[in-house]
């Protein structure tokens, strides 16, 4: 099971919107809605920006949106604010009931 | 509160076997499936595997079949990740990490061991 793809880098200026994208296969991102979203800063484990493709935990900024179009899913960072610093992981079921990371995007603020 | 409190850092010789454990407390275990996920030095996340601990069912990543084994203690709420064979390529840090059960969400994290194999 190969890794969804993701931008290695992204970034953008204080108060604009960036997108990154997760490019997996119709064994992964195309046949379930499962995709989540990681966020991690630093020396810190991971934390849920986003799950089930768009729904964000109790306590996330509704600056980060996700969404998905076939073997594609997606992530907003809206008002980019310089504590979205970080690096970002996508995550998807797959049909071997198995989970699949995708490679990281390093997003930086401008 | 939700803890997940996992054992201290190993150091292990290549070839040997590590076992690192996953102490939970402020839940009901039964609710959640319980993943391994781990991060080499400078490296992203990469999934290990996963056990269900109501009937001890796994599954685990391709890359790791035959050397990965997870398991738990439905008395102490305990979940295990006994990793064989080890190389330098396994050193990592170890995150156990709860999902309620068939939600594909990866809510809480352990604070991660730290395995080192080295010669």
């Amino acid at each position: 099971q190969s890794a969804p793809t993701q931008p290695a880098s992204v970034s953008g200026s204080p108060g604009q919107s960036i997108t990154i994208s997760c490019t997996g296969t119709n064994s992964d991102i195309g046949n379930y809605n499962s995709v989540s979203w990681y966020q991690q800063h630093p020396g810190k484990a991971p934390k849920v920006i986003i799950y089930g493709v768009y729904y964000r935990p109790s306590g996330v900024s509704d600056r980060f949106s996700g969404s998905k179009s076939g073997n594609t899913a997606s992530l907003t960072i809206s008002g980019l604010q310089a504590d979205d610093e970080a690096d970002y992981y996508c995550t998807s079921y797959t049909v071997v009931n198995t989970y699949v990371f995708g490679s990281g995007t390093r997003v930086t603020v401008l | 509160q939700v803890q997940l409190v996992q054992s201290g850092a190993e150091v292990k010789r290549p070839g040997a076997s590590v076992k690192v454990s996953c102490k939970t407390s402020g839940f009901n275990f039964n609710n959640y499936h319980f993943h391994w996920v781990r991060q080499a030095p400078g490296q992203g996340l990469e999934w290990v595997g996963l056990i269900n601990p109501t009937n001890g069912e796994t599954s685990y990543a391709q890359r790791f079949h035959g050397r990965v084994t997870l398991t738990r203690d439905t008395s102490t709420t305990t979940v295990d990740m006994e990793l064989s064979g080890l190389t330098s390529d396994d050193t990592a840090l170890y995150y156990c990490v709860r999902e309620p059960s068939g939600t594909f969400y990866l809510g809480f994290w352990g604070q991660g061991t730290l395995v080192t194999v080295s010669s």
